[in-house]
């Protein structure tokens, strides 16, 4: 594998399961983002994880729960959702972050979700 | 607050067509600017990257100019595709240490 993947790639789910999406980076990146793309919305960064330590949290509520166990690995704990939280959830890495020194971004495919 | 507006929304065009999308941004403090393009339910590629001192870049078909006293970006593509079908995201980061996206033109290349 190379590049930035995630899985599932599709999920489907209750408002009251949990669920985990996972996002995995094989560049040898120290930083990992969380995105949410909803329909005729902006991508809008929701978590920032440099060498696995949280730097960035925009307001999402704490039914998103993000952990990143290493530099390479990156997740995103799902629980009691609800029906506006469907939307494409992408996942991207880049080299560093830091600051105002714009680092590239790379994007997995995403994660397609749908909230019954 | 930084905020990117892509125009038009839709656009689509018979093959062979050259073609301009559109980009603005109302903070001109910014570093950089980047093209990608999003097929339908996938994730992004990256297609051009202009540094706040540049004023253009180009890969093959893709040209892209930077204007940022205006707040003013475009993607020129020549002699479209089918291929080119996708949806053009335009990205700025600046001094929130953040991309901030547009929301997008979705481009269809008819053959």
């Amino acid at each position: 594998e190379t590049g930035v993947t995630q899985t599932p790639r599709h999920l489907v789910m209750g408002m009251t399961n949990k669920k985990s999406l996972k996002c995995e980076q094989h560049l040898g990146h120290n930083a990992m983002y969380w995105y949410k793309q909803s329909a005729k919305k902006p991508l809008e960064l929701m978590f920032v994880y440099s060498l696995e330590e949280r730097v960035e949290n925009n307001s999402v509520p704490s039914r998103f729960s993000p952990e990143c166990p290493n530099s390479s690995h990156l997740f995103l704990h799902l629980h009691t959702l609800q029906p506006e939280d469907s939307a494409l959830y992408l996942c991207a890495s880049s080299q560093e972050r830091t600051g105002l020194t714009y680092n590239e971004q790379f994007f997995g495919p995403g994660t397609r979700l749908t909230v019954l | 607050k930084q905020e990117v507006t892509q125009i038009p929304a839709a656009l689509s065009v018979p093959e062979g067509e050259n073609l301009v999308l559109n980009c603005s941004f109302t903070d001109s403090a910014i570093y950089n600017l980047q093209w990608f393009r999003q097929d339908p339910g996938k994730g992004l590629t990256s297609l051009l990257l202009i540094q706040s001192s540049q004023r253009e870049q180009t890969s093959g078909r893709l040209n892209a100019s930077l204007d940022k006293s205006s707040g003013r970006s475009t993607l020129y593509i020549a002699a479209s595709q089918p291929g080119d079908s996708a949806t053009y995201l335009c990205a700025v980061f600046g001094n929130t240490g953040k991309l901030i996206f547009g929301q997008g033109t979705t481009l269809q290349v008819k053959p």
